[in-house]
Parts: structure tokens; sequence; C-alpha cells
């Protein structure tokens, strides 16, 4: 199998404060996972690309400075949206590639965000 | 980036038709094609990766094809069941996954 849990599911947070999304593969492990986030309507957007033991590669047009991406094993990413604002309000979704370069991942449950 | 289309954007059948759907791509800068499936409050499910022209892909009764000479892929759902009701997504991948916005399939009895 290839499962990947993501925690939490939902979370309200207010406007100013942090949140941490966890994203597991749990049966098996991921040199890279991804970060995905999505907007009603719209498609999945890449937000980051997350590599064990080095630095996240950013989309063009996401703050890594606002998304911190740590990525401290084979089995755990982490999102942290630093000083949340409404506007970052929306579906946070993480994959887990199997295999070094295959193009095969496998997705998370999604975390909804709503900032207040 | 890569300009990723997929029509209709929502369908709804009656239980045992059959359908398909388009996702449509830039035909150049190519590598390969995955559809996924995607239950409300799940996680998106793999169903098929396609690299070659040509290439088909068949899973029970779902089934995909794929052209990368004129940059379109078709998923085909054959005697569609109410289980079958998801986003079907399609993401192209150039050196990442690039998403369409779905087909979203609503199966009744």
């Amino acid at each position: 199998g290839a499962v990947v849990s993501q925690h939490p599911s939902w979370v309200i947070c207010k406007s100013g404060t942090s949140v941490k999304i966890e994203c597991r593969s749990l049966d098996f492990q991921a040199t890279t996972m991804f970060w995905y986030r999505q907007f009603p309507k719209q498609s999945l957007m890449l937000m980051a690309t997350s590599n064990e033991g080095s630095k996240a590669t950013y989309e063009q047009g996401v703050e890594k400075d606002k998304f911190l991406i740590n990525h401290a094993s084979l089995t755990l990413s982490t999102l942290t949206v630093t000083s949340a604002h409404p506007e970052d309000s929306s579906f946070y979704i993480c994959s887990a590639e199997k295999g070094s370069g295959s193009y095969e991942q496998y997705f998370g449950p999604g975390t909804r965000l709503t900032v207040t | 980036i890569l300009n990723v289309e997929q029509s209709p954007q929502s369908l709804h059948v009656q239980e045992g038709d059959s359908t398909n759907f388009t996702c449509s791509f830039p035909s150049s800068n190519f590598y390969a094609l995955h559809w996924y499936r995607w239950e409300t409050a799940k996680s998106p499910e793999a169903l098929f990766v396609m690299t070659l022209n040509g290439d088909e892909k068949k899973k029970g009764r779902i089934s995909a094809t794929l052209n990368t000479k004129e940059g379109y892929s078709y998923l085909y759902i054959k005697g569609s069941q109410p289980e079958d009701s998801a986003t079907y997504l399609c993401a192209p991948t150039a050196s990442k996954l690039t998403f369409g916005t779905g087909t979203r399939l609503q199966v009744t009895l």
C-alpha cells in the first residue's frame, strides 16, 4: 500500500497566529513530498517541493517565509502557515512520492484552513 | 507552466450509462499524464499513469487513452455506478504535476 495521512483535517485559527500541518507517509519512505493549495473552484496548485534533509523548493509567487516547510524525516513533512491572514484560508493537501523520480504521488486527505 | 483543461466541468449520469471526459494539455514538453479519482473527504486516488502516445490503460470499468501529439487524454467509464461519483483530475507532467480543475461526476440511481 501507499497511505499518506494529514493532520489536522481542518483547523480554524485567528488572524496573526501560526498553524502547523503535518503530512506523513505511513507505509513507505518518501524522500520528496509536495504541498498543494486549492482555492474554491480552482485546480490544485503546487506550492513547494519538500526534500528530506534539505531546503524546500518553492514555486513562483509562494512566500517561503510565510509557508515554512520542514522535512526532517523520510516519513514526515510539515507546513507551517505563519502569521496567518484570512486570505490564507484554503484547502492544503500534501503528497508523497514513492520512489525517487517516479512521479508516483500519493496524496493525503487534505487540511481545510480557515483564518478568522 | 502547462495549461490544462478538463471538460466537462461537471456531469450527471444515470446508473448504467457510459460516459467519458477529456483532458487537454500542451503537447510540447510532456513527460507523463496522470489521472486521479477524488472522492469528497478522501485522498485523491491514482488511477493511471501514461507516457506513450497511443497508450491505453484499463482498470475494471474505467479506461483511459493518451494522444501526446495532439495533447489530449480521454477517460471512459463503462456502466457507471453510484460509487463512481467523484471528481476526476488529470495531471500532465513536465517537471512537476500540473492539475486540471477536474470533472465532477455524479451517478444517480
